[in-house]
């Protein structure tokens, strides 16, 4: 069965620190791992990884996939109270895409 | 503005009332899929589809039915709704080509 795993699943911070999002799956023919943010809303798109070992970065954030562990991480550097969301980590097969449960980021002034 | 579109936004009904919430996408995406989203147990799949009269079964089915008569739309129906599919709704669309898929602004469906 498919499957999608999120660590930590909230975490706490004060503004200014640098946190470490991670993500583990098994998704059958898998093709990507996309991470998403979602505030009080539908999920905003972030980052797609397909080949392990590339960093994709936006701003403070970046991501990286390690397709031989299975397993991605987001970072985020610098954190701001904006950055404040669940974070969501999906793995896509040639058909479905898998959602793990979320890191809920708290960051405090 | 490419978007995906969902209505009604918010909607309170009573148990076995049919209810349809529409999904459009303006993308030419071929891949459509429904999701609803729930407290703890985070966003699961109720039917996806792969293009026009293709649909298939996610993770969580029962209760829901689908159709995809068009491109463009990817309505969920309700046909005797009961309180426990009271849930935070979700259409998207997916680019095969970036893989990257798009929400919808969601749908709050309080049945009760």
């Amino acid at each position: 069965e498919d499957k999608v795993v999120q660590s930590p699943l909230s975490l706490v911070v004060h503004e200014g620190d640098t946190v470490t999002l991670n993500c583990s799956y098994e998704v059958t023919n898998f093709r990507s791992l996309l991470w998403y943010k979602q505030e009080k809303k539908a999920p905003t798109f972030l980052f797609m990884l397909t080949s392990s070992g590339i960093e994709k970065k936006s701003g403070r954030l970046s991501s990286i996939l390690d397709k031989k562990e299975l397993f991605s991480i987001l970072n985020i550097t610098a954190t701001q109270t904006g950055d404040s969301a669940v974070y969501l980590c999906a793995g896509g097969g040639s058909e479905k895409l898998v959602f793990g449960k979320g890191t809920k980021l708290t960051v405090n002034p | 503005e490419a978007q995906v579109t969902q209505n009604p936004r918010y909607l309170i009904t009573v148990t076995g009332k049919k209810l349809t919430v529409t999904c459009s996408q303006n993308m030419n995406h071929e891949y459509m899929s429904w999701y609803r989203q729930d407290p703890g147990l985070g966003l699961r799949q109720i039917y996806y589809s792969m293009n026009v009269e293709v649909t298939d079964k996610g993770d969580v089915p029962e209760g829901y039915k689908v159709s995809r008569k068009e491109k463009r739309n990817f309505p969920l129906i309700l046909e005797s709704p009961s309180p426990n599919q009271t849930s935070l709704y979700f259409c998207a669309s997916r680019d095969w080509s970036t893989d990257t898929q798009y929400f919808g602004p969601g749908t709050r469906l309080t049945v009760l």
